[in-house]
């Protein structure tokens, strides 16, 4: 069973566009959903991080939005560049505990 | 220093061969994990090392061994790997198992022919 689900697979945006992806999950015991960006060959960079009492995180042109009443998060890229071209991951957790899911991924190309 | 350092970064070993991978961080993480990543998928947890002692190990196959010299080093020993165990082999630490932040290496790619 998929604990966390992720959309879309891909994405294609132009370059100064918003690129959005989505997650949602069943679990409301997860307390902690980093967001983590990973280039091929690479290994995944944590990129930000949301606990659910706030519902918005924002670092630079990367913003969380936190929906807990319907279990979704997103992940919204201000000014897409064609160096966000990359796969990225949602994932939730218990902060505390010892679980931690990925999403399925997502596939990011921002066009020039 | 938020590095975790896996080496080799590349690796290509036929089906007979035994190789291992290694993995090292100086943050003072107490749990540290491999994962197993194909092309387009996420990673999938092979196994979880807390303080030092197998916590969890998801079923993998024994030609898949790991071991926790001390806090800073993981290691995954390899032999007689398939074809199809072909893939990125990541490792990750974090502050103690489960807990949030976990930080990963930049993998190993792994090719058995």
């Amino acid at each position: 069973q998929q604990q966390v689900k992720q959309s879309p697979q891909s994405l294609i945006v132009q370059k100064g566009g918003i690129s959005i992806i989505n997650c949602a999950y069943e679990n409301t015991a997860f307390d902690y959903f980093p967001w983590y960006q990973q280039f091929p060959g690479k290994g995944p960079a944590l990129l930000i991080a949301i606990r659910p009492d706030v519902s918005e995180k924002k670092e630079g042109r990367f913003t969380i939005s936190f929906n807990k009443s319907a279990k979704q998060f997103s992940l919204h890229i201000m000014d897409s560049q064609p160096g966000d071209s990359a796969t990225y991951f949602c994932a939730a957790s218990i902060f505390s505990g010892n679980q931690f899911y990925f999403g399925t991924g997502t596939s990011l190309t921002v066009i020039p | 220093d938020t590095e975790v350092t896996q080496t080799p970064k590349h690796l290509v070993m036929g089906m007979t061969n035994k190789k291992s991978l290694k993995c090292e961080q100086h943050m003072g993480h107490r749990a540290m994990y491999w994962y197993k990543q194909k092309a387009k998928k996420p990673p999938e947890l092979m196994f979880v090392y807390s303080y030092e002692k197998l916590s969890i190990n998801e079923s993998v196959p024994s030609r898949f061994s790991p071991e926790c010299p001390n806090s800073s080093l993981l290691n995954l020993h390899l032999h007689a790997l398939q074809p199809e165990d072909s893939a990125l082999y990541l490792c990750a630490s974090s502050q103690e198992w489960g807990r949030g932040k976990q930080f990963f290496g930049s993998g190993t790619q792994l090719s058995v022919l």
